[in-house]
């Protein structure tokens, strides 16, 4: 069995702030694949990036960064100098090679709500 | 062009009718699902279509049924509509690696169902 867990369920900023939002997964799968999905207040799901379990690099892309630990089963998202167009539901999901979230799909954590005030 | 849609975006209907939800995926994908998100905003996979092979989410029941006139399109019928299955409903495509590998999965935009 699979599982995400996104402990914060929500996170209140003022703009500008750097803000981190925490995911840890749990699989048997040896080669697995980690998602982060944006779902703006509009309600469609964005997708964000990729890493499969062989590559531990951090990835950088603008203003967001990600931090990837297989030591501590953890894919941890931050946003540097938050904006207020960045509040939305953001996702974190898990995909095994061999136990693809049931049915083949992403198993999806349950949510951080990210709330960034002017 | 959008790459994939869902018709209709909302949809109201009263329980014990049989609905269907359309999906289509303009990204040459060979792989389609559909996902429910819950009130609370969580989302879950209850079909994958790969190539003719259908995987099932255990947990969906069988008044659910996905089909696929052809790799672009995975639509879903619903029987005898039961309040607990408003929500919304998401397509997604993928393109599936050589070797397996999970690609990132595209969204359409979820059609909101409430069953009155």
């Amino acid at each position: 069995a699979q599982k995400v867990t996104q402990a914060q369920t929500e996170i209140s900023v003022v703009e500008k702030e750097d803000v981190t939002l925490d995911c840890v997964y749990e699989t048997r799968d040896t080669t697995y694949y980690l998602f982060w999905y944006k779902q703006p207040p509009s309600g469609e799901l964005v997708f964000l990036i990729r890493r499969n379990s062989f590559d531990e690099q951090n990835e950088i892309s603008g203003r967001y960064s990600w931090n990837f630990q297989k030591s501590t089963s953890s894919f941890n998202f931050t946003i540097t100098a938050s904006q207020v167009v960045d509040s939305a539901v953001y996702f974190c999901a898990l995909s095994g090679m061999y136990s693809g979230g049931g049915a083949d799909g992403l198993t999806f954590g349950k949510g951080t709500h990210l709330i960034i005030q002017p | 062009d959008t790459a994939v849609s869902q018709t209709p975006k909302y949809l109201v209907t009263q329980m014990g009718n049989d609905k269907s939800i359309k999906c289509e995926q303009n990204l040459g994908h060979d792989t389609m699902y559909w996902y429910k998100q819950d009130s609370k905003k969580f989302l879950k996979i209850m079909f994958s279509y790969n190539n003719k092979e259908l995987i099932i989410n255990e947990t969906v029941p069988n008044r659910f049924s996905p089909k696929s006139p052809d790799k672009a399109h995975l639509n879903l019928h619903i029987n005898s509509l039961e309040l607990g299955d408003s929500a919304v409903y998401f397509c997604a495509s993928s393109q599936r690696s050589t070797g397996g590998g999970r690609n990132e999965q595209f969204f359409g935009p979820g059609t909101r169902l409430t069953v009155l």
